[in-house]
């Protein structure tokens, strides 16, 4: 069985604080990827990254920054210098060879005040 | 770009009436998915389809049917509506089956069963 845990429900910052979304999952197969999802007030889940088990490089795109580490099970999601227009729920999900299917976290709710 | 698109962003039925949700998506995708969001739950996914005319169920399929009688296009059909069906419905795809494939997801529909 595979597991998405998003402990952080709710987070508020302020305009231009850094902000880390955490994502910690379980499963037992060696091959698996990882994504992350941004759903605005709007509703569409827009993906932003995917990333495979055997890379753990951590990778960087703008303002977005990830964290991968099998050592913790963890896959955080960093954004530096947040804007307003970053709010939004973040969701986190594993796909994993056994399970066929992508299995989403509870999603984090980021609200960036001006 | 991939394109998915839901035919209603906002739904009101009654309880008891029969409900079709469709899905069309533009990329020549093999995989479509239901899903469906409520608030602390994370998206569950109902059903799933990898090809023409076949379906397979997700974690939560009772209430809800498919259809898949193109490849363009999926429908969720529920029998007959009840208030506990009150959710946002989101339709995914991707190209082909296999973990390392990243889904793209439509607007989402918001039904209301009253």
């Amino acid at each position: 069985a595979q597991k998405v845990t998003q402990a952080q429900t709710e987070i508020s910052v302020v305009e231009k604080e850094d902000v880390t979304l955490d994502c910690v999952y379980e499963t037992r197969d060696t091959t698996y990827y990882l994504f992350w999802y941004k759903q605005p007030p709007s509703g569409e889940l827009v993906f932003l990254i995917r990333r495979n088990s055997f890379d753990e490089q951590n990778e960087i795109s703008g303002r977005y920054s990830w964290n991968f580490q099998k050592s913790t099970s963890s896959f955080n999601f960093t954004i530096t210098a947040s804007q307003v227009v970053d709010s939004a729920v973040y969701f986190c999900a594993l796909d994993s060879g056994s399970a066929r299917q992508l299995t989403f976290g509870s999603g984090t709710q980021l609200t960036v005040l001006p | 770009d991939v394109k998915v698109t839901q035919s209603s962003r906002y739904l009101v039925k009654r309880t008891g009436e029969k409900v079709f949700l469709e899905c069309v998506q533009d990329m020549d995708h093999e995989n479509m998915f239901w899903y469906r969001q409520d608030p602390g739950l994370g998206l569950r996914l109902i059903y799933f389809s990898y090809d023409v005319k076949m379906k397979e169920k997700g974690d939560i399929p009772e209430g809800y049917s498919v259809s898949r009688e193109k490849k363009e296009r999926f429908s969720l059909i529920l029998e007959s509506a009840s208030t506990n069906q009150t959710s946002m419905y989101l339709c995914a795809s991707s190209k082909r089956a296999g973990a390392s494939e990243t889904q793209y997801f439509g607007p989402g529909t918001r039904l209301l069963v009253l």
